[in-house]
C-alpha cells in the first residue's frame, strides 16, 4: 500500500502484560513519529526517529516505553508492564523531508490499545 | 512553552453555508501550522499547512486557513460546507528540532442537511 500502515489496529491487554505495536511507514520516508491519543484529547507526541537514531524521546511517560526502528524503516513501540492509563490510541506518521523542512506528515490508522 | 488552543468543542453549520474552525496558537519563533482532519476509525489527513507567504492558504477539499499574526489565529474556513465535511479538526503547530507536530483538542464540525 501508499500510506502508513499499523498493527495491529485493536489491542486488549491485562494490565502488567507487555505490549508491542508495528508501523510501517511510507517506503523511502526519513521521518518516523509515534503519538499517543487519549479518549476526546489531541494527539500527543512521544518519540521521533531520523532513519534508525532516535532523535528525541522526550514525549515517552516512563521507562516503561520504549521504541526503536533498527533498519530506518518499520518501528515498533514497546509496552512493558502495561496499565490503565496506557489505553489510548497510538498513531504513527512519517514524513519525507526531501523538499523542505516543515513537510506534513502521514498518519497511519493508529493502533487502539486497551488496558483491562 | 509551546501550544495550540482550539476554543470550541463542536462547530454546527448547515450545508451550503460558510464554516470557520477557529485555532490560536503560541509559539516561540516563526510558526509553522498544520490543519489536519480525523474521521471515525482512520487516521488524520492533512488538510494545509502555512509555513511562509501568503497568509491565505488553500487546501484540500475546498478548504482554506487564514494566518494572522497579530491575532496568533490560524482559522480554517470554506465558503460552502458538505455533510460530507462532518468530521473532527485538528490544529497543529511544528515545534522544536524534530520538527514534532502540537496538536490542539480538536473541534467536532457537525454540517446538517
Amino acid at each position: 500500500g501508499a500510506g502508513v500502515s499499523q498493527s495491529p489496529r485493536y489491542k486488549v491487554a491485562k494490565r502488567g502484560q507487555d505490549v508491542a505495536l508495528r508501523c510501517d511507514p511510507i517506503s523511502g520516508h526519513v521521518s518516523l513519529f509515534w503519538y499517543q491519543q487519549a479518549l476526546g484529547q489531541g494527539p500527543e507526541f512521544l518519540t521521533y526517529f531520523q532513519n534508525e537514531a532516535q532523535l528525541d524521546k522526550s514525549g515517552l511517560p516512563s521507562d516503561r516505553f520504549f521504541a526503536e526502528r533498527p533498519e530506518g524503516s518499520v518501528s515498533t513501540l514497546k509496552i512493558q508492564r502495561t496499565q490503565q492509563e496506557d489505553s489510548a490510541v497510538y498513531l504513527c506518521a512519517s514524513s519525507s523531508r526531501t523538499s523542505g523542512f516543515y513537510n506534513e506528515q502521514f498518519f497511519g490508522p493508529g493502533t487502539r490499545l486497551t488496558v483491562l | 512553552a509551546q501550544s495550540v488552543a482550539q476554543p470550541e468543542d463542536q462547530v454546527n453549520v448547515a450545508e451550503g453555508n460558510p464554516l470557520t474552525v477557529k485555532c490560536t496558537y503560541s509559539v516561540s519563533g516563526n510558526p509553522y501550522l498544520f490543519w489536519y482532519v480525523q474521521y471515525p476509525n482512520r487516521g488524520l489527513q492533512f488538510l494545509l499547512k502555512y509555513i511562509t507567504g501568503d497568509n491565505l492558504v488553500k487546501g484540500s477539499y475546498g478548504f482554506e486557513a487564514e494566518f494572522n499574526k497579530s491575532q496568533t489565529s490560524f482559522h480554517l474556513k470554506k465558503p460552502s460546507a458538505l455533510v460530507s465535511d462532518s468530521a473532527l479538526y485538528f490544529c497543529a503547530a511544528a515545534g522544536g528540532a524534530t520538527n514534532k507536530l502540537i496538536f490542539g483538542t480538536g473541534t467536532l464540525l457537525a454540517v446538517q442537511p
